[in-house]
C-alpha cells in the first residue's frame, strides 16, 4: 500500500538551479495535484491534472511546470529556482468524485539559497 | 484571496478539555473536508460533508456543515495528546474536485 510517493524528501537548491520533484501514485486515481505549503498560509494549488495528457494551472503556477504522461506519475519541474519557492511541496491524488478526499504524499521540503 | 478562514489559528489546551475549530467563508461549497496533518507528513482526510446542515461523528470528533454550505465546525470532546496536530478545512467548488484549503488551526493538547 504505497499510496502517493514523493521524492526527494529534502533538497537545497541554489538560486537559478532547476530540479524536478517526483510524484507517483498506485491507486489508479485520475486526478493529481501539486500544492505548496508555507507557514501560516495553508496549502496553495500549483497545478493539477484530471488524467494522462491533461494538465491545468492552479492558483500559483508561475515558476513551475508539470507533465502527465501516465496515470501514475505527475512530476513538478522548477526552472530557475528563486528564494520565493522555498516551501514544502505536496503531491496528492483523488478520484473525480467530490465525496472522495485526497491522498497526500509525505512532502518535499525545498530550500532555495 | 483566502476564501476559507479558520479560527483560532493556535490552540493549546489540557487533556480532557473540549474545543471547537471554525472554518468560515463567504462562498458556497459543494462539499467540505477536514484533514489533520502531523509534522513532516502530508494531511490525512478525517471527513467529508456534503449536505447543508449535515453532522458527522468520528469517535470524539463532531463535524458540522453549515446550512448554507459556507461554513463548518469541528468539535473535539475530551481532547487527548494524540489529537495534537494541524487541522485543515478544505472546500470544493468545482467539477474537477479542486480543493481550496483554509489557513489551518494548530492544536496542542498537553498531558
Amino acid at each position: 500500500n504505497a499510496g502517493v510517493t514523493q521524492t526527494p524528501k529534502f533538497r537545497i537548491l541554489k538560486i537559478g538551479q532547476s530540479m524536478t520533484l517526483q510524484c507517483t501514485q498506485d491507486m489508479n486515481h485520475n486526478y493529481m495535484y501539486w500544492y505548496r505549503q508555507d507557514p501560516g498560509m495553508g496549502l496553495k494549488l500549483i497545478y493539477y491534472s484530471v488524467g494522462a495528457g491533461i494538465t491545468d494551472k492552479g492558483e500559483v503556477p508561475n515558476g513551475y511546470n508539470v507533465s502527465r504522461s501516465t496515470t501514475e506519475d505527475f512530476p513538478l519541474r522548477l526552472e530557475l529556482a528563486a528564494p520565493s519557492q522555498t516551501s514544502v511541496y505536496f503531491c496528492a491524488s483523488s478520484y473525480w468524485d467530490r465525496n472522495y478526499g485526497y491522498t497526500f504524499g509525505s512532502g518535499t521540503r525545498l530550500t532555495v539559497v | 484571496t483566502q476564501l476559507l478562514e479558520q479560527s483560532p489559528q493556535f490552540l493549546s489546551i489540557q487533556e480532557g478539555e473540549n474545543l471547537t475549530v471554525y472554518c468560515n467563508s463567504s462562498s458556497v461549497f459543494s462539499s467540505l473536508q477536514w484533514y489533520r496533518q502531523e509534522p513532516g507528513e502530508g494531511p490525512v482526510l478525517l471527513v467529508t460533508v456534503v449536505t447543508g446542515g449535515e453532522v458527522k461523528k468520528l469517535k470524539r470528533l463532531t463535524f458540522q456543515f453549515g446550512d448554507a454550505r459556507k461554513d463548518s465546525s469541528l468539535h473535539i470532546t475530551a481532547a487527548q495528546p494524540g489529537d495534537t496536530g494541524l487541522y485543515l478545512c478544505a472546500g470544493n467548488r468545482g467539477a474537477t474536485n479542486k480543493l481550496i484549503f483554509g489557513t489551518g488551526t494548530l492544536l496542542a493538547v498537553q498531558p
